[in-house]
Formats: structure tokens, C-alpha cells, sequence
């Protein structure tokens, strides 16, 4: 079982539909859970984090944590065509508290106009 | 606010050879991390500095070793390149522990 695990997609959602991206992770003992966003040929960009149970908002970005079912998301609402990317989902170790990240393989998000 | 920034952006290099990545943090940032991304996969963690130590390592070879200079930037090396090195290697920064992490533009790697 991997640690972190995304659905690899492609996830294919119109314009203005929202789109919802799914991460499961094996130790539940983490504590610090983070989406980047990633263009094709670039780096990762930190979109949202999220360390309590609940919902956490930010702006069309909502990350939702349930520990107690070791799951994560994240719901892009108004979803645009430049919003087609790859999406991270990373976990804290918590083996440590030094920060070390384990992400998922990530999910392909398109957005047809 | 500058950004993280990493060079070379790209690099070629044959079997056997080594390399040398640099990496500067974000402004206020003591602590960086590497990581290593192969194409289609997620970053996988090389290893971590923090007041010029080596604070964690993932599970990569003694063939990649890293040093962090007073002024917080660090270099990552790889010896004896093989084939299989050929990736993406991003340099992320943060201050403290478990906190958020920015990554850099990354050096594309080729090994030929």
C-alpha cells in the first residue's frame, strides 16, 4: 500500500463545473496535508494546506481533512480551463517533525471550455 | 519577496560524471529540502538541512550528498551519475518544522 494515493485521472470536468480531487494516506498519525498545483514542465505550487478536521476555504479552493478516514480533497468550484494541471496531494511524515513531505503520484485535472 | 531560486535550469551529463545543483531559499527561510521527480510520479525526498545539518534523509543513495552554507542556501551532488538520475530536482524551503513548503523552478536533469 503506498503512503500517499491519488487517482492518476485524467479527470475531465466543463468550464464552470467543480472539480473534486481525492487523496487517501496510510499513517494516521499525520498531521499537515497540502495541495500543490503543477503546470506540465514546471514546479509545484502550494494551493492550500490544511491541518484540522473540516473544511478549509480559499477563494474557488476548499480542502476538506477527515482524519478519522485518513482522506483528503479538494474541490475547485467556477473550474477554468487554466486550472488544467497536475494536483499534488502531499503529507507531513510523521516520523518526524522535520517537514519531509510524501506526495502522491497526483491526478491530471482537464477543464474543457 | 524573492522566490526560491535553483541553478542550472537544465543540465546534461554522462554516465559517471558528477553534478553540482544550487539551491537559495525564500526570504526568512532556514530550512531546505530536496526532492527528486521522475516523470509522471510525485517528488520523492532526498534530504532535508537545517542550521548547516543534514536534519532527515529519504531513501537515495550515499552517492547524493547535500551541504547548507551559513546564509541558508545549500547544493545538492550527485556522484557517479547513472541513467536512472535523470529527473527533475526541486529544492523547497520553510521555516521551522512541518510547516508550508515553496519549491523552486527546479533543474531538469538529463543523463545521457
Amino acid at each position: 500500500q503506498k503512503e500517499v494515493e491519488q487517482n492518476s485521472g485524467p479527470l475531465s470536468v466543463p468550464e464552470g463545473a467543480i472539480a473534486s480531487l481525492n487523496c487517501t494516506y496510510s499513517d494516521r498519525v499525520s498531521q499537515s496535508f497540502f495541495w500543490y498545483r503543477q503546470y506540465s514542465g514546471k514546479s509545484p505550487e502550494l494551493i492550500m494546506s490544511i491541518y484540522s478536521n473540516g473544511d478549509k476555504e480559499d477563494g474557488r479552493f476548499t480542502a476538506q481533512l477527515n482524519k478519522a478516514s485518513q482522506y483528503v480533497s479538494l474541490l475547485i468550484r467556477d473550474s477554468q480551463p487554466s486550472d488544467s494541471a497536475t494536483y499534488l496531494c502531499a503529507v507531513n511524515s510523521p516520523s518526524s517533525n522535520t517537514g519531509k513531505l510524501i506526495f502522491g503520484q497526483g491526478t491530471t485535472l482537464q477543464v474543457k471550455p | 519577496d524573492a522566490g526560491v531560486t535553483q541553478s542550472p535550469t537544465h543540465l546534461i551529463k554522462t554516465r559517471g560524471q558528477q553534478v553540482t545543483l544550487r539551491c537559495s531559499p525564500k526570504s526568512g527561510h532556514d530550512t531546505v529540502s530536496w526532492y527528486q521527480q521522475a516523470l509522471g510520479q510525485g517528488p520523492q525526498f532526498i534530504f532535508q538541512y537545517y542550521e548547516e545539518e543534514e536534519r532527515q534523509r529519504g531513501n537515495f543513495p550515499d552517492r547524493f550528498s547535500g551541504h547548507q552554507f551559513p546564509n541558508y542556501s545549500s547544493e545538492l551532488n550527485v556522484n557517479a551519475l547513472l541513467l536512472g538520475d535523470s529527473a527533475l530536482y526541486l529544492c523547497a524551503s520553510t521555516h521551522g518544522g512541518p510547516y508550508e513548503q515553496y519549491f523552486g523552478p527546479g533543474t531538469r536533469l538529463t543523463v545521457t
